[in-house]
C-alpha cells in the first residue's frame, strides 16, 4: 500500500486556520486522496478526498500538490470540536482490493 | 446521510465466553463491510472484510477462527469474538461502503464497540 506521512500532532487556537499536511511521495496516478478523522472514543468520520484539484466542503477543504506527492487538510476556523486525530489516507480506486489502511495520523489540540 | 449503526456500544464479559458485534447499514446497501480493531493510543488495523454471501478476507496474523464473521445479508454484518480473553479487550469498528456510489467513495463507520473481558 502506498503510504502517507503525517506529523504525530499539532496545535491550534480556536477560530484559527488550521493546516494538517501529509506526505505521499509514492502516490500512484489512480490513488485518492483520503482525509478522515476520528474524535474519542467514536469510530472515524470522513471529512473529504480528492484525486488532483483542490476539494471544498463543508467541513474542510483539501489542497493538493501539483505533483501530488503532498496534501493539506485545510480547517478554516478551528473549534473546540475539532480536536482529534486525523488520518490522512490514499485509496486506490481501480480494482477490487477497496480497503482503507490507517497510519498514525496527527492528533490536533485546539485551545481555547 | 449514510449511516452505519454498530451494537452494542460497550460489553463487558468474562473469559471464555464468546461476543457477538453487529454492523448495520441503515440507509444503504454494502456488500462489503471491514472489521477494525484498536488498542489505546494506537491506530485503527484492519482485521478483515467481510463480504456478503461469501466468506470473510482476514488480515495476516489475525485468527478466523477466533474472530468469526458473518454477513448474510446487504446490510448487516456480525463479528464474534469467540472465547474471549483479557487480550482480546479492545475497541472493534466496523465500517462499509455504499456500492451503489462511484468507486472512490467514503468509507462511513460505525461508532465503535468498547469489549472488556475480565
Amino acid at each position: 500500500d502506498a503510504k502517507t506521512t503525517q506529523p504525530n500532532s499539532m496545535e491550534s487556537n480556536e477560530e484559527e486556520p488550521v493546516h494538517l499536511p501529509c506526505n505521499h511521495s509514492t502516490i500512484s496516478g489512480t490513488d485518492y486522496i483520503h482525509w478522515y478523522r476520528q474524535l474519542p472514543s467514536q469510530g472515524p468520520e470522513y471529512v473529504i478526498h480528492g484525486l488532483t484539484s483542490n476539494v471544498n466542503n463543508r467541513m474542510a477543504s483539501l489542497a493538493i500538490a501539483e505533483d501530488r506527492k503532498s496534501s493539506t487538510l485545510i480547517l478554516h476556523r478551528a473549534t473546540l470540536r475539532d480536536a482529534a486525530v486525523y488520518y490522512c489516507i490514499l485509496l486506490n480506486s481501480g480494482g477490487s482490493n477497496y480497503k482503507l489502511t490507517f497510519g498514525k495520523g496527527t492528533l490536533l489540540t485546539v485551545n481555547p | 446521510g449514510a449511516v452505519v449503526s454498530q451494537h452494542p456500544s460497550r460489553v463487558i464479559c468474562k473469559s471464555g465466553t464468546s461476543v457477538k458485534i453487529e454492523c448495520r447499514s441503515l440507509d444503504f446497501q454494502a456488500t462489503t463491510m471491514f472489521w477494525y480493531r484498536q488498542f489505546p493510543k494506537q491506530s485503527l488495523m484492519l482485521m478483515a472484510t467481510s463480504n456478503e454471501g461469501s466468506k470473510a478476507t482476514y488480515e495476516q496474523g489475525v485468527e478466523k477462527d477466533k474472530f468469526l464473521i458473518n454477513h448474510a445479508s446487504l446490510t448487516l454484518s456480525t463479528l464474534t469474538v469467540t472465547s474471549a480473553h483479557p487480550e482480546d479487550s479492545s475497541f472493534y469498528i466496523c465500517s462499509a461502503r455504499d456500492w451503489g456510489r462511484e468507486q472512490n467513495s467514503p468509507l462511513h463507520f460505525g461508532n465503535g464497540t468498547r469489549l472488556t473481558v475480565t
